[in-house]
């Protein structure tokens, strides 16, 4: 199983609303990642989990909260969001946070209205 | 944050031509990485570069550490349609910590092949 696995596919949801995102990963990999992309533009770093320890948070908003229950699996809560926060979010995983062979999920698009 | 400058921004070229893009950093990298994103998908990786100098090919594929570790090139030879999409170029440090500083990302190469 070579699949990085995202959660929903797409999400709409209101600024009052909670909601997560989900990421799932049976490679073995230590290290998971959540990016964040808008429109032709590249991914952009929000979070790197190693060994199941957040160890980068690129300055991101506290709307945002990553969780990593297990080395599996990553969730991005979402709380109180911005229309401007309308994206696509990208998990990836890699054997360590040594390697930047990252695996990428196919995203889940999300809508702030 | 790390600045990658990737050309060309976009290119349109008949299919069967060879295609060439390049980054540029002011900063030294210690890997250098091309992924391609499709429509609708995540980054897929397509080539990885860990020393200066070292030139790396994956079937049509060719890509190139540059020497200084400040740039990487990639050529696409012989394009057929399947090569549409964008090509991001990414550079990655090593950390103070002793981790990994995160990849950094070029602004991507939009390629457009007209049949």
């Amino acid at each position: 199983d070579t699949e990085v696995t995202q959660t929903p596919k797409h999400l709409v949801m209101g600024m009052t609303n909670k909601k997560s995102l989900k990421c799932e990963q049976h490679m073995g990999h230590r290290a998971m990642y959540w990016y964040k992309q808008k429109a032709k533009k590249p991914p952009e770093l929000m979070f790197v989990y190693s060994y199941e320890k957040l160890s980068i948070n690129e300055s991101v908003p506290s709307r945002f909260s990553p969780e990593c229950p297990n080395s599996s699996l990553l969730n991005l809560h979402l709380h109180a969001l911005q229309p401007e926060d309308s994206a696509l979010y990208l998990c990836a995983s890699s054997l360590s946070d040594w390697t930047g062979e990252l695996f990428f999920g196919e995203g889940s698009r999300l809508t702030v209205l | 944050g790390q600045q990658l400058n990737q050309s060309p921004q976009s290119m349109f070229i008949q299919e069967g031509e060879d295609v060439s893009m390049n980054c540029t950093s002011s900063s030294i990298f210690n890997t250098w990485l091309w992924y391609k994103q499709d429509p609708g998908e995540g980054p897929v990786l397509l080539i990885a570069l860990y020393k200066a100098g070292e030139l790396t090919s994956n079937g049509r594929l060719t890509a190139q550490f540059g020497i200084t570790r400040k740039d990487s090139f990639l050529n696409i030879s012989a394009s057929i349609p399947s090569d549409v999409g964008i090509y991001f170029c990414a550079g990655q440090r090593l950390g103070s910590g002793g981790g990994a500083d995160g990849l950094t990302f070029g602004k991507g190469t939009h390629l457009i092949i007209q049949p």
